[in-house]
């Protein structure tokens, strides 16, 4: 089956420094890729819809330039908390979908997620 | 307006019995989709069934299925002969539209738990 893989699967920073995330698609293009965050016993939070090659969209409420989205290439998306605080520490979890739409394509794939920790 | 409503935050069931959990849903798109994505202590998000609007049959994946209301918005999914290892947080989500680009919004989830 599709395969998307989220590095780093932890990452534990000082506050002020800026951490990187990446998603890749293993086996399929992904013009779009989505971003999403989860605080302990919540639900995701859709935190911005990432496309290749342009701008990311991001959700109401969601600062663009304190989360970096690029989508340099149809397998990989990267989200970049820069200037990271601990109020910033969460659960980031990156989801994929084949370009091509069709049955069997419908679901989102998801990566193992990141568990960010700010000191 | 809450788009994915699941109403029940915990649930325990025994072992071997049926599950049900609850998902009702709003949207005034003719064109959707509605998941259900189980989500165990270690985080990963697994897909667990699928049902299009334009679905005529509810859809089933081994234990699973999902009872599609669509007049009512309901998309319920069905455990059946529950096992430990179905103990973890379950979340119903709906994707509005049909493009690839089309997002996907999560309700707020259901935490089960299963007895021995």
């Amino acid at each position: 089956g599709a395969v998307v893989s989220q590095h780093p699967s932890w990452v534990i920073c000082k506050s002020g420094t800026s951490v990187k995330i990446e998603c890749r698609s293993l086996d399929f293009q992904a013009t779009t890729m989505f971003w999403y965050r989860q605080f302990p016993k919540q639900s995701l939070m859709l935190m911005a819809t990432s496309n290749e090659g342009s701008k990311a969209t991001y959700e109401q409420g969601v600062e663009k330039d304190k989360f970096l989205i690029n989508h340099a290439s149809l397998t990989l998306s990267t989200l970049t908390v820069t200037s990271a605080h601990p109020e910033d520490s969460s659960f980031y979890i990156c989801s994929a979908r084949p370009a091509v739409m069709g049955r069997g394509n419908e679901k989102l794939f998801f990566g193992s997620g990141t568990q960010l920790s700010v000191l | 307006a809450q788009k994915i409503t699941q109403t029940q935050p915990g649930m325990f069931v025994q072992e071997k019995e049926a599950v049900t959990l609850d998902c009702t849903y709003d949207t005034s798109d003719q064109s959707y989709g509605l998941f259900w994505y189980k989500q165990p202590s270690s985080g990963e998000m697994i897909f667990l069934i699928y049902q299009g609007s334009y679905d005529e049959q509810n859809a089933t994946e081994g234990r699973y299925s999902l009872n599609f209301q669509k007049a009512r918005k309901s998309a319920n999914l069905v455990i059946s002969a529950s096992q430990l290892g179905d103990s973890a947080m379950y979340f119903c989500a709906m994707r509005e539209g049909y493009s690839s680009a089309s997002k996907i919004i999560f309700g707020s989830g259901t935490r089960l738990s299963i007895r021995p």
